[in-house]
């Protein structure tokens, strides 16, 4: 089983909301990866998991908070967010992290209004 | 800087058409190379890895080749549910993971 499951499939928010976007795993994959994809544009990463802590954060802004309850789930708190937030939101996992490939989840379509 | 280059941008084929993507990359250290196939509004799926230059892996119609410098995935006597964006990606020795803005294939029935 490859599956990464993403919840929910689409949602609207407006500035001021606070949502989360959830991620599951049941691969026993111990890395695990936030990837945010605007139209027509590749994968852009924000945040790895490895064993359950933060290794990479690539300077994404403040009202983005991940977290990793447990190494089969991850969440995308979601804070304030402005309209160019809009994106696909994809999350990943792998085995680990050098080299293994990472499977992903179906997405998340987020819109900010 | 490291970076990934994927051409063409765009691709179009005549079914059995068979042709070349090409993924061109400059970096400090490569882990791996990685294809996937990405289908409208959906995650990308995984195809291949790739670690050093001279390996080739192969699955159905598809074929993955790495050299020092570039991978091409070979696509042979294509079909039309082979339509969709194909994206590459590299691994560096600091764990950073670079996406290539994909080349989108139509396969014309």
């Amino acid at each position: 089983d490859t599956e990464v499951t993403q919840t929910p499939k689409h949602l609207v928010m407006g500035m001021t909301n606070k949502k989360s976007l959830k991620c599951e795993q049941h691969m026993g994959h111990r890395a695990m990866y936030w990837y945010k994809q605007k139209a027509k544009k590749p994968p852009e990463l924000m945040f790895v998991y490895s064993y359950e802590k933060l290794s990479i954060n690539e300077s994404v802004p403040s009202r983005f908070s991940p977290e990793c309850p447990n190494s089969s789930l991850l969440n995308l708190h979601l804070h304030a967010l402005q309209p160019e937030d809009s994106a696909l939101y994809l999350c990943a996992s792998s085995q680990g992290q050098v080299p293994y490939e990472q499977y992903f989840g179906p997405g998340t379509r987020l819109t900010v209004t | 800087e490291d970076q990934v280059t994927q051409s063409p941008e765009a691709l179009r084929l005549q079914e059995g058409e068979s042709s070349s993507l090409n993924c061109s990359y400059t970096v400090s250290g490569l882990r791996g190379l990685f294809w996937y196939r990405q289908d409208p509004g959906k995650g990308p799926e995984f195809l291949f890895t790739l670690y050093s230059a001279g390996e080739e892996k192969e699955k159905e119609r598809l074929k993955a080749t790495l050299t020092k410098k570039e991978s091409f995935l070979h696509i042979t006597a294509p079909k039309p549910e082979d339509s969709a964006t194909y994206l590459c990606a590299v691994q560096n020795t600091g764990n950073q993971f670079y996406f290539g803005t994909g080349t989108s294939l139509t396969v014309i029935p």
